[in-house]
């Protein structure tokens, strides 16, 4: 089955630098890649998503990448502010028609120091 | 529209007793998902309902695990009896299920921390 690694695990960041999550997966199927943002007790919500047949996609201060060859995806904030400091977690998923099974990387807890 | 909600948000039970966690996904929404989060790891997929029907079952755990959509509407996920490892947090998701820009974006609910003591 598919196999998420993502990196770093924790993230400390100074308000207004760049942040960057790294993930890499192992099923070349693969073809849908979500992120999501867990904020400390509330649910995950998808930041930013991207597809198999795009290499990278952004919006406002977040960006994604995707390198198939290499099956590596990338997620870069920008101009990091508190209100970024939460959980991300980096997915790889197929669709199959409507339905997908979505596997998720372990997570990186990113912390923006005021 | 109503999101996803579970219940109940927190659980504390003794190892051997037995715990029901439910999950109202979003109305229509033909895709459920169980998945769980133990502290510092992954979020882990568990099974997938197509409305009342088992997609996909290869994440549970093991025969103390049992879920069921009747009706196609709520699921539920019972635990019996359950033991320390399954401490951690139970999240339900849906999705539309239907192909089209979005219908696969899963929605998750806020979570159901299970602690087993």
């Amino acid at each position: 089955g598919e196999n998420v690694e993502q990196h770093p695990s924790t993230l400390s960041v100074q308000e207004g630098d760049s942040a960057v999550i790294k993930c890499t997966y192992s099923d070349s199927a693969s073809n849908y890649f979500p992120w999501y943002k867990q904020e400390l007790g509330k649910r995950p919500q998808l930041i930013i998503d991207i597809r198999s047949n795009v290499g990278e996609k952004k919006d406002q201060r977040i960006a994604v990448t995707l390198n198939k060859t290499a099956k590596h995806f990338s997620l870069h904030i920008t101009e990091t502010q508190p209100e970024d400091s939460a959980v991300y977690f980096c997915a790889a998923s197929i669709i199959s028609g409507g339905y997908q099974k979505v596997t998720f990387g372990i997570g990186t807890k990113l912390q923006v120091i005021p | 529209e109503a999101g996803v909600t579970q219940f109940p948000s927190h659980s504390v039970i003794e190892k051997g007793q037995t715990v029901t966690l439910r999950c109202d996904p979003i109305s229509g929404h033909d895709n459920l998902y169980w998945y769980r989060r133990v502290m510092g790891k992954e979020i882990k997929f568990l099974l997938h309902f197509v409305k009342e029907s088992k997609q996909d079952e290869s994440g549970m755990p093991n025969n103390r695990f049992l879920a069921e959509r009747t009706g196609g509407t709520y699921s539920t996920l019972k635990v019996q009896p359950a033991e320390l490892e399954d401490s951690g947090v139970y999240f339900c998701a849906s999705s539309y299920g239907t192909a089209g820009s979005g219908a696969n974006v899963l929605t998750f609910g806020a979570g159901s921390r299970l602690t087993v003591l």
